[in-house]
């Protein structure tokens, strides 16, 4: 039972590079979140799905770009990466937005 | 209208006492409080939840406390334990299909 995977576990980029991070879960979860979460900081929406073809901005997109064309993948794309990227990404899914959210184990990415 | 305020930032608690951390929220339309448990490098896990029909909700040493009129909900850690020490986020969304919105989170450390 994998739950929500989600690859690499680390990375470091360079200013300027782009990056693609993985994320794929085997529940049939309709719902699927990106967030980030900066060193003892809370955790902020990227973007998220209600169902596959379908996404939406949460409270911090600029700078990523999404796109769910299945049920189970949802990858999240940085497009010419900046220091402020530096953070800890974790996807999450859900049957619906009401409940439990199982989340992966988190990508560590540093940009220098 | 999609806040969620968590408090206290951080909380210091002694072995055996309780650790209670707060929450309030302005959506009326939220009918979903779940509470997440993460620990150092891991991703964050649900603890415990409650929807409104009920004003607590009790699971082993942990209780949702949830005040509809207030709009305040708050999570009791009874006879708080080191292994408790952890990093703690409500959480609130609708059963008609809202995202999942986050508190900013609160540190708990139990000291032996």
């Amino acid at each position: 039972n994998a739950g929500v995977t989600q690859t690499p576990k680390f990375r470091i980029l360079k200013i300027g590079q782009s990056m693609t991070l993985q994320c794929t879960q085997d529940m049939n979860h309709n719902y699927m979140y990106w967030y980030r979460q900066d060193p003892g900081m809370g955790l902020k929406l990227i973007y998220y799905s209600v169902g596959a073809g379908i996404t939406d901005k949460g409270e911090v997109p600029n700078g990523y770009n999404v796109s769910r064309s299945t049920t189970e993948d949802f990858p999240l794309r940085l497009e010419l990466a900046a220091p402020s990227q530096t953070s800890v990404y974790f996807c999450a899914s859900s049957l619906t937005g009401d409940t439990e959210a199982f989340f992966g184990q988190g990508t560590r990415l540093t940009v220098v | 209208q999609q806040q969620v305020k968590q408090s206290p930032q951080s909380l210091i608690v002694q072995k055996g006492g309780i650790s209670i951390i707060n929450c309030a929220y302005e959506n009326t339309a939220f009918d979903y409080f779940p509470w997440y448990q993460q620990f150092p490098g891991k991703g964050p896990a649900l603890l415990i939840a409650i929807r409104p029909d009920v004003s607590e909700k009790k699971e082993g040493r942990f209780t949702i406390s949830f005040n509809k009129s207030a709009k305040q909900f708050s999570l009791h850690i009874m006879d708080s334990q080191p292994g408790d020490s952890a990093t703690y986020f409500c959480a609130a969304s609708t059963s008609s299909g809202s995202r999942l919105t986050f508190g900013e989170g609160t540190q708990l450390t139990v000291n032996p």
